[in-house]
């Protein structure tokens, strides 16, 4: 099935750590995009990466860090700086970044404890 | 910068029945795309509907339509013949056609019951 996976769909951390969250996906898609959650709150852009071995800041990538080194995957780095980690990550991806959909993976539900 | 507005936090609507969902945006292009997102309680999030700014038809997907006022910046949801599985939180999202910015820009989104 081509599709985008996220895992873990919930994960733990003290704070002070920090933790990386996955996002694969084999639909064979260009673009990539992580976006943040909150309650009451719509999607907000974190990062995101048009091409293999490039990506740009989204509206509040602070406390955050991703790499693409492979075309399958981008995954997000929640450092220590983020003051409020605690949030719902989505990843979505679309074909290239000029498709006007863009489609989501299931997510990962994030506590700092 | 685009702004998206949903100024309704919650709506209920009875089975069976028609609820219209509003959503308002703020942008000084005037090509772009605008879209319905629905998150249901696992909050994977579907697209149900979409809509090209330049395109005067109002864009529907079976039950679903929407109400596109391009001038009054207004791009409304209506969910006919509502059905339990309906019951989400709804987001209206724009994205601008300029390349370089792919990004989405979301409304708060509104959260639909659907009663029995």
């Amino acid at each position: 099935d081509g599709g985008i996976t996220q895992s873990p769909k919930y994960l733990f951390r003290k704070e002070g750590q920090n933790v990386t969250l996955s996002c694969e996906q084999n639909l064979n898609h260009d673009a990539m995009y992580w976006y943040r959650q909150d309650p009451g709150q719509g999607l907000r852009l974190i990062y995101y990466s048009q091409i293999v071995n490039d990506f740009q800041k989204g509206d509040i990538a602070e406390g955050y860090s991703v790499s693409r080194e492979k075309k399958e995957s981008f995954p997000l780095t929640v450092t220590s700086a983020q003051k409020n980690p605690t949030a719902f990550y989505l990843c979505a991806s679309s074909p290239d970044p000029s498709y006007n959909e863009q489609f989501f993976g299931p997510g990962t539900r994030l506590t700092v404890l | 910068a685009q702004t998206v507005t949903q100024s309704q936090p919650e709506m209920s609507v009875q089975e069976a029945e028609t609820v219209t969902l509003s959503c308002t945006y703020d942008t000084s292009e005037s090509d772009y795309y605008l879209f319905w997102y629905k998150q249901p309680p696992s909050r994977q999030m579907i697209l149900v509907i979409r809509q090209e700014a330049y395109k005067q038809q109002n864009a529907t997907e079976n039950r679903f339509s929407v109400n596109f006022q391009k001038a009054a910046k207004s791009f409304s949801l209506k969910i006919s013949d509502s059905q339990l599985g309906d019951a989400a939180m709804y987001f209206c999202a724009y994205r601008t056609s300029q390349g370089g910015s792919e990004k989405l820009v979301f409304g708060k989104g509104t959260k639909l019951t659907v009663n029995p």
